[in-house]
Formats: C-alpha cells, structure tokens, sequence
C-alpha cells in the first residue's frame, strides 16, 4: 500500500508557542489530504481538507486562524499550530488521497502543549 | 452529535474464535463503509469496506456486513489471532472518494492466547 510520513512523531512545546507538523505522501501523489484530531478514547475528527494549490476546507468548530493548513504540492501537506495551548494537545494524523481515491494515514504526531 | 457508533469499547475473544465487532450509524446519506485497525501511537490501517449496494464483502479471515434498514454494520474475524489485537473503527462516508470520513469511537479488540 501507499506510505504517508509524519514528521515529527511527537513534539512538546510551551503555551503560545506554534508547532509544524509535516504530512508527506512517500510514493504517490496526493491530490487530496486531510487533517484529523484525536483526544484520548475519543474518535478521529476531521480538521480539514485540503486539496493541492488551494485553500483548505476546515470543518465547522475548526479555526482556521489557529490550524494553519498548507498544501504546496502533491507530495506535502503542512498543519501549523499558531499560539498553542494546553488544550490543544492532541493526537494529530493526516491522511492522503490519490488517483484511487482510497485514503492512506499517516502514523501521526502526539502534540503536548505545557 | 456522534453520526457512528461503537458501543463496545473493548472486547476480549479467545484466539481461534470468532471476533464481531459491531457499529450503528444515524445518517442515511452513508454510502461506503470502511473499517480500519489501529495500533497505540500510528495511524489506521485499512482493513475492509463495503459499499451500500452490498450486503456483505470478505477478504481472507475479515467479513463485513451491512444490514441498511437496520443502520448497523458488523466486522467478523475467523479466526481470531494474537495479531488481532488493536482498536478497530468504523468509518463511514457520503460516497466513495475524495470525501470526509466520519469515525466512530473504537473498539479495542484483546485476542487470548
């Protein structure tokens, strides 16, 4: 199957702070890729969509001034998060879409926020 | 408002046997049904999907069954191996494609030696 990176694995940072997180699609080109969020025992929420060369899609209750989300090209996907907070901390994963339209996850990024 | 549904956040099975792990979901508008694994720390990993125009769809020891008028869809394992042991969720969507997923909680699967 196709390989999505994330880097980094995990990071820490101070409140107020921001935070990059990269999604990279290894071995296809993703024309579509998707930010989710994960609390603890809780589901996976999308964030956003973003398709390559455009402005990402951010779901509601999602803000777009906080998630910074940039889709350059086909192979890299960029989540910032600006001015962190504790309550930010997270499990963020990415996925990737391509020609065959089948999601691949990424491994994901633990975000602690102190 | 939590669209898919796993009731059970864990169960246990006994290696060799049967796992059903079960999801319900609210929102007609689904049409594509995907179940994924998961392991602490990674990403999901697809397993299986079924389309709304099935009923049923099997790859090797996975079987998933969709049941439309009941809004509830299932995951069969057999049989059951160590290996199996992970969250597993259901994820639905409004068509096959570039569309957003909605998961439901998880179940973590614990097979017995």
């Amino acid at each position: 199957g196709a390989v999505v990176s994330q880097h980094p694995s995990w990071v820490i940072c101070k409140s107020g702070t921001s935070v990059k997180i990269e999604c990279r699609s290894l071995d296809f080109q993703a024309t579509t890729m998707f930010w989710y969020r994960q609390f603890p025992k809780q589901s996976l929420m999308l964030m956003a969509t973003s398709n390559e060369g455009s402005k990402a899609t951010y779901e509601q209750g999602v803000e777009k001034d906080k998630f910074l989300i940039n889709h350059a090209s086909l192979t890299l996907s960029t989540l910032t998060v600006t001015s962190a907070h504790p309550e930010d901390s997270s499990f963020y994963i990415c996925s990737a879409s391509g020609s065959y339209n089948e999601q691949f996850f990424g491994p994901g990024t633990r975000l602690t926020v102190l | 408002d939590q669209q898919v549904k796993q009731n059970s956040p864990s169960l246990s099975v006994q290696e060799g046997r049967i796992s059903i792990l079960n999801c319900d979901y609210t929102n007609s508008m689904f049409d594509y049904f995907l179940w994924y694994k998961k392991y602490p720390a990674e990403g999901p990993t697809f397993l299986i999907s079924i389309s709304s125009i099935k009923d049923k769809n099997e790859d090797g020891r996975f079987t998933v069954f969709l049941n439309k008028s009941a809004k509830h869809l299932s995951l069969h394992i057999v049989p059951s191996q160590p290996g199996d042991s992970a969250v597993y969720f259901c994820a639905a969507s409004v068509s096959f494609g570039n569309e957003k997923l909605t998961f439901g909680t998880g179940t973590r699967l614990t097979i017995i030696p």
